[in-house]
């Protein structure tokens, strides 16, 4: 069975103060790795697919790198806007069968 | 484009009641789905449409049915509401490309069985 461990649950951060996500997974035959962003009360909102170890994309203040057991979210110097919830998720096996995590409650302080 | 849209936003049963959750997307995906969150539980999947025409069961489908009224357009039915069945409801869409697809969400409907 599939499996998607997100560490820590919460997070809180000054501005300016540099962290990591973490998505540890257990699959058979990892075809992609997604993040996701979801804001209180919203839909999540796609980030970025990983689909080999070694991987790295970035957005903004976000880079996402995958290994072949886990993958981070690193964010540099956060600001109060990226509060949020950051979702891991895996696609493995059939296109239908996507695993998510349950998150990641990233707070940042002014 | 609007995206995935999602009608209604809030909703409150009470036990026993029906009702359906409407979801429409205009990116002219061929697969939906629908999931439901619950806080400390990922996103589960309740049924999807891997095309038009097509459904098929989830992790959870127990108490829903699903319709795939046409490409655009996949309804989530409760025939009698119950409790358990209070949570979030997400529909997502995907066109698959190659190695794997990426799933775009709605805005969600929050649902309360009383």
């Amino acid at each position: 069975e599939d499996q998607v461990t997100q560490s820590p649950e919460a997070l809180r951060l000054q501005e300016g103060e540099s962290s990591s996500l973490n998505c540890s997974y257990t699959v058979s035959g990892l075809r992609g790795l997604f993040w996701y962003r979801q804001d209180p009360g919203k839909g999540p909102e796609f980030l970025f697919t990983l689909y080999s170890a070694g991987e790295e994309k970035e957005k903004e203040r976000l880079k996402a790198t995958l290994t072949k057991k886990e993958s981070f979210l690193h964010i540099t110097a956060p600001k109060p806007e990226d509060s949020a919830t950051y979702l891991c998720a895996v696609q493995a096996g059939g296109y239908q069968k996507v695993t998510f995590g349950t998150g990641t409650k990233l707070q940042v302080i002014p | 484009n609007a995206g995935v849209t999602q009608t209604p936003k809030f909703q409150v049963l009470k036990t026993g009641q029906s009702m359906t959750l409407q979801c429409a997307q205009d990116m002219n995906h061929n697969s939906m789905y629908w999931y439901r969150q619950d806080p400390g539980m990922g996103l589960r999947l309740i049924y999807y449409s891997a095309s038009e025409g097509t459904t098929d069961k989830g992790e959870v489908p127990n108490g829903y049915n699903v319709s795939r009224l046409n490409k655009r357009e996949f309804s989530l039915r409760l025939e009698s509401a119950a409790p358990s069945q209070t949570s979030v409801y997400f529909c997502a869409s995907s066109e698959p490309t190659g190695l794997t697809d990426t799933q775009y969400f709605g805005p969600g409907t929050r649902l309360t069985v009383l």
